[in-house]
């Protein structure tokens, strides 16, 4: 079957730096997106990759290991806005899109 | 401003009823998705169009019917709303060139 996984749950300290992985196993791969979602709002677009390496985006990096079926979103100098969920999801050989359950990431001041 | 508008925002319905959750998008993308979001679960696909006067099937369909007469409108029905139907409805485009998804602000619904 396909599987993404994400821890559930994160907490992290304003001003600091967090890595949220993910672990995927599809059938076929054509891409890692994340998205981020605000509690009550819709998911919104933050990255995208499709080669392995890193991806960098002001504050964002998303990295992507294909071999390993890991990436990882990096955020740095965490704002209290940053608290949210962050959604991976790998697209297949179909091109369907594979959702992990997202992780919840508390920011403290 | 561009975008999905999905309507309606919020419904309480009685288990038996039938319900159409409207969306509508006016940024020309061919591939159009409805998907359902329920606490602790990643979002699951209930039907796709790849394009007008296409629909398919996604992860889980059953109970819930779509159609696709034209580019902008993506109607989902559930024919006999259940309980199990309880749930936060996104319904989304996606950019053929990026595949990036772009998501109305959802409708939450709860059956009783």
């Amino acid at each position: 079957g396909q599987n993404i996984d994400q821890p559930t749950e994160m907490t992290a300290t304003e001003g600091a730096i967090v890595q949220i992985n993910c672990t995927y196993q599809t059938s076929g791969f054509n891409g890692l997106f994340w998205y981020q979602q605000h509690a009550g709002e819709a998911p919104t677009f933050l990255s995208y990759n499709v080669l392995d390496g890193l991806e960098e985006k002001g504050r964002f990096s998303s990295f992507l290991s294909r071999s390993k079926g890991y990436s990882y979103l990096l955020l740095k100098e965490l704002q209290m806005k940053d608290s949210a969920s962050y959604l991976c999801a790998v697209r297949d050989s179909n091109y369907q899109l594979i959702w992990g359950a997202g992780t919840k990431l508390i920011i403290k001041p | 401003i561009a975008g999905i508008t999905q309507a309606p925002t919020s419904q309480i319905l009685a288990a038996g009823r039938r319900m159409t959750l409207r969306c509508t998008q006016d940024m020309r993308h061919n591939a159009m998705y409805w998907y359902r979001q329920d606490l602790g679960l990643g979002l699951r696909l209930i039907h796709y169009s790849n394009t007008a006067g296409t629909t398919g099937k996604g992860e889980v369909p059953d109970g819930y019917s779509v159609s696709r007469a034209n580019t902008d409108d993506f109607p989902l029905t559930l024919a006999s709303a259940v309980p199990s139907q309880t749930s936060v409805y996104f319904c989304a485009s996606s950019d053929k060139s990026t595949g990036e998804l772009f998501f109305g602000e959802g409708s939450r619904l709860t059956v009783l």
